[in-house]
């Protein structure tokens, strides 16, 4: 799976929104771009993924480059419980038998009131 | 829906004791996960069991961790003795094999310190 690279903190204004920035300048055509998230004294919780398009849920958006070689997870509108450490994991499809997610030491985000 | 329940949140003890946790998943979730995550760092993958057969225990430093699911439901993961380095919390997870493979659910998780 490729190696990830984050800024290890960000801080963020309440109310404005969050980029999260995750570089994956050796990702393969088949591999994934995964977020996780993981609030204080909490497990992680998945957020969105995309391969090459554009995603949006309510929580998130994902914005992919065009060569894939790096991705932003955007929070639209910060709120002071999106304080956490983000994960940004690149990973192959989605079946497979060991379907392991290998996580780096991610960013933390702080949103500021 | 009730999450992964995770027992106990904190355990203290002293290098060289024995300490267990458990984890009972997602009702329904044959795929369960032990991660271990130490301060500062993102979880590691320790042992992936489906049903109650091991898929992944490459990350168990066997010498000393042993995990079991015997009735492909609840797990127990074993630290025999602990060392100082193990302090760390210790996640469980487990996914549903018809939900979303990439969607794994977290525990909240167990505290331990070695002394």
């Amino acid at each position: 799976d490729a190696k990830t690279t984050q800024p290890p903190s960000m801080d963020c204004a309440e109310g404005r929104a969050a980029n999260l920035p995750c570089n994956h300048s050796t990702i393969s055509g088949n591999e994934y771009v995964y977020w996780y998230r993981q609030i204080h004294s909490q497990g992680p919780q998945y957020i969105i993924h995309g391969l090459k398009n554009n995603e949006t849920t309510e929580m998130a958006s994902l914005i992919i480059t065009e060569d894939r070689k790096s991705s932003t997870l955007i929070l639209p509108h910060a709120t002071l419980r999106d304080t956490a450490v983000y994960y940004c994991i690149v990973r192959r499809g989605y079946g497979g038998a060991t379907n392991k997610l290998i996580f780096g030491t991610g960013t933390l985000l702080a949103v500021q009131p | 829906e009730a999450g992964v329940a995770q027992s106990p949140r904190y355990k203290i003890i002293e290098k060289r004791q024995s300490v267990a946790f458990w984890c009972n998943p997602i009702s329904g979730h044959a795929t369960l996960y032990w991660y271990q995550q130490i301060l500062g760092q993102g979880p590691k993958l320790l042992i992936q069991f489906q049903n109650n057969g091991v898929v992944d225990d490459s990350q168990l430093p066997k010498d000393r961790f042993s995990a079991e699911r015997l009735k492909g439901v609840d797990s127990t993961l074993k630290i025999q003795p602990a060392k100082l380095e193990d302090s760390a919390v210790y996640l469980c997870a487990s996914r549903s094999p018809s939900g979303r493979a990439y969607e794994q659910f977290f525990g909240p998780g167990t505290r331990l310190t070695v002394l």
